[in-house]
Formats: C-alpha cells, sequence, structure tokens
C-alpha cells in the first residue's frame, strides 16, 4: 500500500525567513502529487500538484513554490514566509485518479 | 466551476443515536465522489469513492450513498471513536480534487 511521509510535523518559523517542506511517497510509482493548506476548521484548498518529475501546476497565487526533483519526491519552498502562510500543510498522492492517500501534516506557525 | 458542499456544519449526537451527512456538489462530469474521515492534527483518512447515481459502500457503521446532486454519509449507531470531521470531495474531468468544508461530528458518550 502507499505511504506519503512528511516533515515536520510541526514548524514555527519568524516573518520573512524561508520554508522548505519535503513529502515522500513509498510503495508506488509515478504518483500524481498534491499539496494542500488547511485552515483551521476549513476544508482543503489545492495549492499545487504535479503529474510528473518537474511538472507543477500552480493553483493559487502566493509567495510559495513547489518542485519535483524525483518522482517520489515532492517540496513546498518559500523565499519568506507571511502570517498568512501558517496553516496545516498537507501532502497527498493518487494513482490513477483513484482516491488520494494523505501525509500525516506539517503544523506551520509564523509569528 | 465545481463546488462541493457539506451540511451540517457540525453535528452533536449521543451515543447509537443514528443521523446522516450531506454533500451536494455542482460538476461538469463526476468521475467519482470520495468520503474521508479527518481527526484533529492529521491528515484524511479514505473511507469511499462512489463513481454513479444509486451506488452505495458500506463499512461497519458507516454507508455512503450516491445521487446526481448530492451524497449521503449514513451513521447507524454511533459510538464516540466516530467523532471526527467527515471530508467529502469530488473529481470532474480535470485533474483535479475538490473539497467541501467538511462536518465536524461530535458522539457523546
Amino acid at each position: 500500500s502507499q505511504t506519503i511521509h512528511q516533515w515536520p510535523a510541526t514548524l514555527v518559523q519568524p516573518v520573512g525567513s524561508p520554508l522548505s517542506l519535503e513529502c515522500t511517497v513509498e510503495g508506488t510509482s509515478n504518483p500524481n502529487l498534491y499539496w494542500y493548506r488547511q485552515a483551521a476548521g476549513r476544508g482543503l484548498q489545492l495549492l499545487f500538484y504535479s503529474v510528473g518529475i518537474g511538472q507543477i501546476s500552480s493553483e493559487v497565487p502566493q509567495n510559495l513554490s513547489a518542485s519535483r526533483p524525483q518522482d517520489r519526491q515532492f517540496i513546498l519552498s518559500s523565499k519568506k514566509l507571511l502570517l498568512s502562510d501558517s496553516g496545516f500543510y498537507l501532502c497527498a498522492g493518487t494513482i490513477a485518479y483513484n482516491e488520494q492517500f494523505f501525509g500525516p501534516g506539517t503544523r506551520l506557525t509564523v509569528l | 466551476e465545481d463546488q462541493v458542499t457539506q451540511s451540517p456544519e457540525a453535528l452533536r449526537l449521543q451515543e447509537g443515536e443514528s443521523s446522516s451527512l450531506n454533500c451536494s456538489y455542482t460538476v461538469s462530469g463526476l468521475r467519482g465522489l470520495f468520503w474521508y474521515r479527518q481527526d484533529p492534527g492529521k491528515g484524511p483518512e479514505f473511507l469511499f469513492t462512489l463513481y454513479s447515481a444509486g451506488e452505495e459502500k458500506e463499512k461497519e457503521r458507516l454507508k455512503a450513498t450516491l445521487t446526481k446532486k448530492e451524497s449521503f454519509l449514513h451513521i447507524t449507531a454511533p459510538k464516540p471513536e466516530d467523532s471526527a470531521t467527515y471530508l467529502c470531495a469530488v473529481l470532474s474531468g480535470g485533474q483535479n480534487f475538490v473539497f467541501g468544508p467538511g462536518t465536524r461530528l461530535s458522539v457523546l458518550p
């Protein structure tokens, strides 16, 4: 079965600092990968998705970026964090557009 | 534009008190409707996929049904461990999943 690993689990960063969140996939090849952000008590907002190495689509204009350097690695980055970047970040994958499998998430607090 | 709404926003039940959660959707060509359970501070956990109107899926105390405009998640004789947020998502002609805001379920002993 497929498993998504995310780290770190929690992160507290000052405004203006850089960010790098990593997601790795185990148990499958060629997944579609997604980054979501979830505000408290809200649904999932799609940030980026990728159908393959080096292929990134952005859904929401923001100061975040994503990269997929390897088939099973997906990275979310920022050069300068804003207060509004605080939230719960989830990485997800899917095979052939079946159900998504999610990682455990990263709680980011920007102070 | 694909849209998903869920109701109620929050639901409080006594243990054993059955109820239903609603997911209403507007999509251009439904490829799948998905139900997830999410515990606080964790990633969503997959429950069911429904593909066509009339389809039903069951798992323990949960049963999901689908019509052309909405889906219901029926919870029969719930237990406190069923307390969680239940998310509904749809996949249409594109490559992205659109999620609803979720229903927060609390089951009191």
